[in-house]
């Protein structure tokens, strides 16, 4: 299993700035992502956060919008730029692969509201 | 605390009755399927997963069956518990993808005592 930790768990942010997020794993992890929760709604998958490389975006979300850095095998962040209202959402980090038993383990998520 | 699934689908059981849960899935070649827990102000929590080449799985108090014909999966929760009411996500995925998760629209569970 692992243990995972993101910082803030919760923010408001002026239109027009930005935030980054940290998530911390408690072990090496193969695997990080970076998902969006909605209100009311499901995850959808931003991007993965790959050791050493450029993230790899899904469809709808671009690396200026929303840069993501992973330093190493246990921490990524995640920033969300030029914040709208629209951005307000829970931002959680997740990760998996062998090293967790191929299972996917959530963080607690970072709550995000943008005024 | 933060609330989850304000407008998701909603399933009321009473305390102690078995409650059913239903997901149905997307992409036909998904090989791999977990059902997840998600309390509200908290992260989603694995409850159990499945592989295609099954069409039933039991763990504690739950069963998930598989339906790959239909793409249709199900979350059986017995004897349900106060402690059981949250939001349930499934959730699917190709194992060779790099473990990309795609998630059901998922479900509110209420727990009437």
């Amino acid at each position: 299993s692992a243990v995972i930790s993101q910082k803030p768990s919760r923010d408001i942010c002026q239109r027009g700035t930005s935030l980054t997020i940290q998530c911390q794993v408690d072990s090496q992890v193969t695997m990080m992502f970076w998902y969006r929760q909605q209100p009311g709604q499901s995850l959808t998958l931003i991007a993965t956060a790959n050791q050493g490389s450029e993230a790899t975006y899904e469809s709808g979300f671009v690396i200026d919008k929303f840069p993501i850095s992973r330093p190493n095998l246990t921490f990524s962040t995640l920033t969300v730029s030029n914040l709208s209202p629209e951005d307000s959402s829970i931002y959680l980090c997740s990760v998996g692969g062998e090293r967790v038993g191929n299972e996917q383990f959530f963080g607690p998520g970072t709550r995000l509201t943008v005024l | 605390g933060e609330s989850v699934g304000l407008h998701l689908p909603t399933l009321s059981v009473q305390e102690g009755d078995n409650s059913i849960i239903n997901c149905a899935y997307s992409n036909s070649a998904s090989d791999y399927f977990i059902w997840y827990k998600q309390e509200s102000g908290k992260g989603p929590q694995f409850i159990i997963d499945i592989r295609s080449n099954m069409d039933k799985r039991q763990g504690q108090r739950v069963t998930v069956l598989l339906n790959k014909t239909v793409k249709h999966l199900s979350l059986q929760i017995a004897a349900t518990q106060p402690g059981d009411s949250a939001v349930y996500f499934c959730a699917e995925t190709l194992r060779d993808s790099s473990y990309k998760l795609i998630f059901g629209s998922g479900t509110r569970l209420l727990v009437r005592p």
